[in-house]
């Protein structure tokens, strides 16, 4: 089946502490992966997005996310959080091996982030 | 100026009704979706259209029919809404394999 993995549902961190949010899928072959974010009473907005190349990739607000074939993971990282960055974290993974191709954009469950001051 | 909007952004109804979901982009994309969040925050997608043709229908009932009149805009009618139904309704667009750009959201609750 597939499946987008985020393992943790619900993360509090102190301002200025790092951040790392795992995201895995069960797909082999050619993805692209997608980190969006959710302010609360907001709407997704991208943070990054990994098709090809390097497979570091830095996003806005400080955010950067690697991406390990070898593992089928996608994890997000911030080196030092502030009280702006709680939000919902949503992987996303697309691809062409699923029915509807690279039509269909298939999330993790999310990651719940609280930042305290 | 917004790229995906969604409109209303807040519907209450009572079980049994029908109701629509307006969704236009300006961005020029040729593929739109609608996803459901649910109470714990998990997307799901139901529909994507590409070229006003559907090429995703993740086996949502029937009473959820989506209707495409052009390539900006899908629109969402929902009919015998019943209590499950409530969600946060999402439209999106995206070029080809480019990055999918979310509207506001439609916060549906029914009674």
């Amino acid at each position: 089946a597939q499946s987008v993995s985020q393992h943790n549902h619900h993360v509090i961190l102190s301002e200025a502490a790092s951040l790392e949010l795992g995201c895995n899928y069960s797909y082999g072959g050619t993805v692209n992966l997608f980190w969006y974010v959710q302010y609360p009473g907001q709407h997704l907005q991208l943070l990054l997005k990994y098709f090809s190349g390097d497979p570091l990739v830095k996003g806005i607000k400080g955010f950067e996310a690697e991406f390990i074939k070898s593992k089928f993971s996608f994890n997000l990282r911030k080196p030092s959080v502030q009280w702006s960055d709680t939000a919902e974290y949503f992987c996303a993974v697309r691809g062409p091996m699923f029915s509807g191709g690279y039509n269909k954009l298939i999330f993790g469950a999310g990651t719940r982030l609280a930042v305290h001051p | 100026d917004t790229a995906v909007s969604q409109t209303p952004k807040y519907l209450v109804t009572q079980m049994g009704n029908d109701k629509s979901i307006k969704c236009e982009q300006n961005l020029g994309h040729d593929t739109m979706y609608w996803y459901k969040q649910d109470s714990k925050k998990f997307l799901k997608i139901m529909f994507s259209y590409n070229n006003k043709e559907l090429i995703i229908n993740e086996t949502v009932p029937n009473r959820f029919s989506p209707k495409s009149p052009d390539k900006a805009h899908l629109n969402l009618h929902i009919n015998s809404l019943e209590l499950g139904d409530s969600a946060v309704y999402f439209c999106a667009s995206s070029q080809d394999r480019g990055v999918a750009f979310f509207g506001q959201g439609t916060r549906l609750t029914v009674v």
